[in-house]
């Protein structure tokens, strides 16, 4: 059964921790990327990763950190310097078949400061 | 800068009520334009990419459309079901995707 997986689906996290997200997928996939979605607006880009053992920057990564060892993993890591890390984060992958490609996505993790 | 603006932001339909959503968008250079519906609580659900204008694709009441700046979402006959947050993006030259906000569709029976 492929797919994309996301663990927790819920995290808390006390202020001042580091916590990391986890992102597997099963599709064989080479790029992968960690978005943010807060209410009323749209899904921002953390980070990106178009191969293994490289990635690059989005939008908003000031306060995360990422790590791509493997192919099917692309872990996500809150650090303490994420100002407002309350937010639901989404990993996705994109296939490319011929000229055509999609980001795919997984179920999501929220994760919310206590 | 890719820029992205979908309306309404809600809309609200009695089942059967056929509508449209809007997508406008400015870009340099379209690689793809992207349709997505996102349950509540869930991760967005691949529905459409349109690469060119005058492209349409048609699943089940859905049909998207594309001119050269804008796209078009239409749910024709909706049923309950199709309530959900639908989103529009961009993709640019080095595959990433610029999202809108969403428009977040209610349909009652």
């Amino acid at each position: 059964d492929g797919g994309i997986t996301q663990s927790p689906k819920y995290l808390f996290r006390k202020e001042g921790q580091n916590v990391t997200l986890s992102c597997e997928q099963n599709l064989n996939h080479d790029a992968m990327y960690w978005y943010r979605q807060d209410p009323g607006q749209g899904l921002r880009l953390i980070y990106y990763s178009q191969i293994v053992n490289d990635f690059q920057k989005g939008d908003i990564a000031e306060g995360y950190s990422v790590s791509r060892e493997k192919k099917e993993s692309f872990p996500l890591t809150v650090t303490s310097a994420q100002k407002n890390p309350t937010a639901f984060y989404l990993c996705a992958s994109r296939s490319r078949t011929g000229r055509t490609d999609t980001q795919y996505f997984g179920p999501g993790t929220r994760l919310t400061v206590l | 800068e890719d820029q992205v603006t979908q309306s309404p932001e809600a809309l609200r339909l009695q089942e059967g009520e056929s509508s449209s959503l809007n997508c406008s968008y400015t870009v340099s250079g379209l690689r793809g334009l992207f349709w997505y519906r996102q349950d509540p609580g869930k991760g967005p659900e691949f529905l459409f990419t349109l690469y060119s204008a005058g492209e349409e694709k048609e699943k089940e009441r859905l049909k998207a459309t594309l001119t050269k700046k804008e796209s078009f979402l239409h749910i024709t006959a909706p049923k309950p079901e199709d309530s959900a947050t639908y989103l529009c993006a961009l993709r640019s030259n080095d595959y990433k995707l610029s999202f809108g906000a969403g428009t977040t569709v209610t349909v009652r029976a």
